[in-house]
């Protein structure tokens, strides 16, 4: 069971835009900032969305602009939008939990490119 | 090229350790908090532990807290992880991932990742 939930699927047609979802806490998501990861079948996981030094939300070299997040109390998404085939991936959304004094990760979404 | 690269893992029956090790290049090691992140096959990724650039402050998920010890050799550019009393539920890839490195470090996100080691508990 993780500390932060989101759902175990999602799916889209190509040029569609998904969004997937991240539920946590006060302690979690309530108080810090959300990373997510994207990892494609049989590699190692890589940051698409970071937070900066004025803790907003920025994408790495490289990731294109179609994906976006976004944060609101306790909840936060990713967006993807004009959506591709080389999107099919499982996504992690990723923060610090005061109470645990540690990083929690969601339980990871597959999405699947129709 | 900056790079992780993990070892140590394999076959180790329960109750049993095994020490992975973590080799960085391309970067300066001593000025990055580094990380253990596992995925049990078919699962989620689970954060399990934390080092600051100079190895004062570790933190643990509770998962492996007690059993599992993480340092550093900064002169060696190698990062460990010293695991104890291993346990069925601890079969996984095993990665070595690093922070980012900005200011507020709850904020951080994890922005380089080695391969991967395969630890499999099992008699």
């Amino acid at each position: 069971q993780s500390v932060l939930t989101q759902p175990p699927s999602a799916s889209g047609t190509p040029g569609q835009r998904v969004t997937i979802s991240c539920s946590g806490s006060s302690s979690n998501i309530g108080s810090n900032t959300v990373n997510w990861y994207q990892q494609l079948p049989g590699t190692a996981p890589k940051v698409v969305i970071y937070t900066d030094n004025q803790r907003s939300s920025q994408r790495p070299s490289g990731v294109p602009d179609r994906f976006s997040a976004s944060q609101s109390g306790t909840s936060a998404s990713l967006a993807i939008g004009g959506l591709q085939s080389e999107d099919e991936a499982d996504y992690y959304c990723a923060t610090w939990d005061d109470s645990l004094n540690g990083r929690v990760f969601g339980g990871g979404t597959k999405l699947t490119v129709l | 090229e900056v790079q992780l690269a993990e070892s140590g893992g394999g076959l180790v029956q329960p109750g049993g350790s095994l020490r992975l090790s973590c080799a960085a290049s391309g970067f300066t090691f001593n000025t990055y908090r580094m990380n253990w992140v596992r995925q049990a096959p078919g699962k989620g990724l689970e954060w399990i532990s934390y080092i600051n650039t100079s190895g004062t402050t570790v933190y643990y998920a509770d998962s492996v807290r007690g059993r599992f010890t993480i340092s550093r050799d900064n002169a060696k550019n190698s990062l460990y992880l010293q695991m104890n009393s291993l346990r069925d539920d601890d079969t996984a890839v095993y990665y070595c991932a690093r922070d980012r490195g900005i200011v507020v470090v709850q904020y951080d996100a994890f922005d380089l990742w080695g391969q991967g080691t395969m630890v499999t508990v099992s008699s």
